[in-house]
């Protein structure tokens, strides 16, 4: 199966600092890339999607590197909402796309 | 729409027990993933279906595990038997399928084997 790396972390920060983490994927032929969001014991929700001209979503900004075959995320401002784990996704085609994750990055956020 | 929804949302069970979970996808989706969590291997795609035909099950761990998508609105995951190592939390997604699509997922069911 193809494979997507992570650091786990844990990312301590205080608030307000500026993170960012990167996540690498084996497969050149991923198509597309999101960065999804987990909550202790929640499901994984859409974070953003990450375009190869990298996009802003307020503090969150996704860039992507298809030649060195990396994604980032970078979060300013980091607010103690933002304490989760940050889980990096590349869909492949195997005919279909399929989703495959990375285990997680988690961010701690404290006063 | 409701959303994902699994059912049960805790499960404790004894090891050789059959163990039954149940996902009703977005209505309209056309892929249906089931997924397991652990610490050690973080979410793993077990199975997926599109429009109900299973297409990769090669994340299934072994024969004891099966899934089915009789129609469009439900599908299950069966352990038979269980054992203490197939304790994680198993979620089900759903998406319309493509390469920008987004995955909704459910709650997830935590499975507890003794």
């Amino acid at each position: 199966r193809k494979e997507v790396e992570q650091d786990p972390g844990p990312f301590n920060v205080p608030e307000g600092a500026t993170v960012a983490f990167n996540c690498t994927y084996s497969n050149s032929a991923s198509q597309s890339f999101f960065w999804y969001r987990q909550d202790c014991r929640k499901e994984p929700k859409l974070l953003m999607s990450v375009y190869s001209s990298g996009n802003e979503d307020g503090r969150f900004t996704a860039q992507l590197n298809r030649a060195s075959q990396y994604i980032s995320l970078l979060i300013r401002d980091s607010k103690l909402s933002d304490s989760a784990t940050y889980l990096c996704v590349v869909n492949w085609s195997g005919g279909s796309y399929i989703p495959t994750f990375g285990r997680g990055t988690s961010l701690i956020v404290h006063p | 729409d409701a959303g994902v929804i699994q059912s049960p949302r805790h499960e404790v069970t004894e090891m050789g027990q059959e163990v039954t979970l149940r996902c009703k996808p977005i209505s309209g989706h056309d892929y249906l993933f089931w997924y397991r969590q652990t610490m050690m291997r973080g979410l793993e795609l077990l199975i997926y279906f599109n429009n109900n035909v299973p297409i990769d099950d090669s994340g299934m761990p072994e024969d004891r595990f099966s899934a089915k998508m009789p129609n469009a609105s439900f599908s299950t995951l069966k352990i038979q038997p269980s054992e203490p190592r197939d304790s994680a939390v198993y979620f089900c997604a759903s998406s319309f399928g493509g390469a920008d699509e987004k995955l909704f997922f459910g709650s997830g069911t935590q499975l507890s084997v003794l």
